[in-house]
């Protein structure tokens, strides 16, 4: 149980064009779903967290215009970076969480590539 | 705020020696600590966590943690390394009030050498 999954896994997109990571609680109502970035070799850096038929709380440094997150059901939310450069190109990985519980499922991450 | 500090960013290891991965939190309440592992390109899995039941942890693989307030440090062990242990491995804390966001340290690389 609890399975989270992300597609695409891999993507590379040309300079400023914009592509769409999905994430999906496969067996299970994700109330709040999270977006974490990490660059090679690095830590997680958590970008956002998202209510389901809320806004996403993004954290500082984050540029929401940018990075833009919808939690329209309890089972997807999608990430959808706009007008990616090069400097977006990261490991994107997504982990869910249900209502009154403090453990998050994790994603098998998104590699983006933009060139 | 809360922090981990994960000492060591590469641990080299012996097959069948003994794992040590060093974390230590910092934390105006008691937390909630997590150790997860990552694969190479592939998501988080978690090891095993401390809630604030019993102070010693065991989880998936043969890993452990005990919890020792009074140094704030949660380290992961393992008896015997396996080749198949060789990861990343990152210590994460939250503030168990509201259940927040997982705060994680910069990661320790585990090498296991045959």
């Amino acid at each position: 149980g609890a399975v989270v999954s992300q597609h695409p896994s891999r993507v590379i997109c040309k300079s400023g064009t914009s592509v769409k990571i999905e994430c999906r609680s496969l067996d299970f109502q994700a109330t709040t779903m999270f977006w974490y970035r990490q660059f090679p070799k690095q830590s997680l850096m958590l970008m956002a967290t998202s209510n389901e038929g809320s806004k996403a709380t993004y954290e500082q440094g984050v540029e929401k215009d940018k990075f833009l997150i919808n939690h329209a059901s309890l089972t997807l939310s999608t990430l959808t970076v706009t007008s990616a450069h090069p400097e977006d190109s990261s490991f994107y990985i997504c982990s869910a969480r249900v209502a009154g519980a403090y453990e998050q499922y994790f994603g098998p991450g998104t590699r983006l590539t933009v060139t | 705020a809360q922090s981990v500090t994960q000492l060591g960013s590469h641990v080299s290891v012996s097959e069948g020696a003994l794992v040590l991965l060093r974390c230590n939190y910092s934390s105006s309440v008691p937390p909630y600590l997590f150790w997860y592992v990552q694969y190479p390109n592939q998501g988080l899995q978690l090891l095993l966590k401390y809630t604030s039941a019993a102070t010693l942890v065991k989880g998936i693989n043969g890993f452990e943690a005990e919890f020792k307030k009074s140094e704030t440090s949660f380290h992961l062990t393992k008896p015997s390394a396996h080749m198949s242990d060789a990861a990343e491995y990152f210590c994460a804390v939250m503030d168990p009030v509201g259940y927040s966001t997982l705060t994680f340290g910069k990661g320790t690389m585990l090498l296991v050498s045959p």
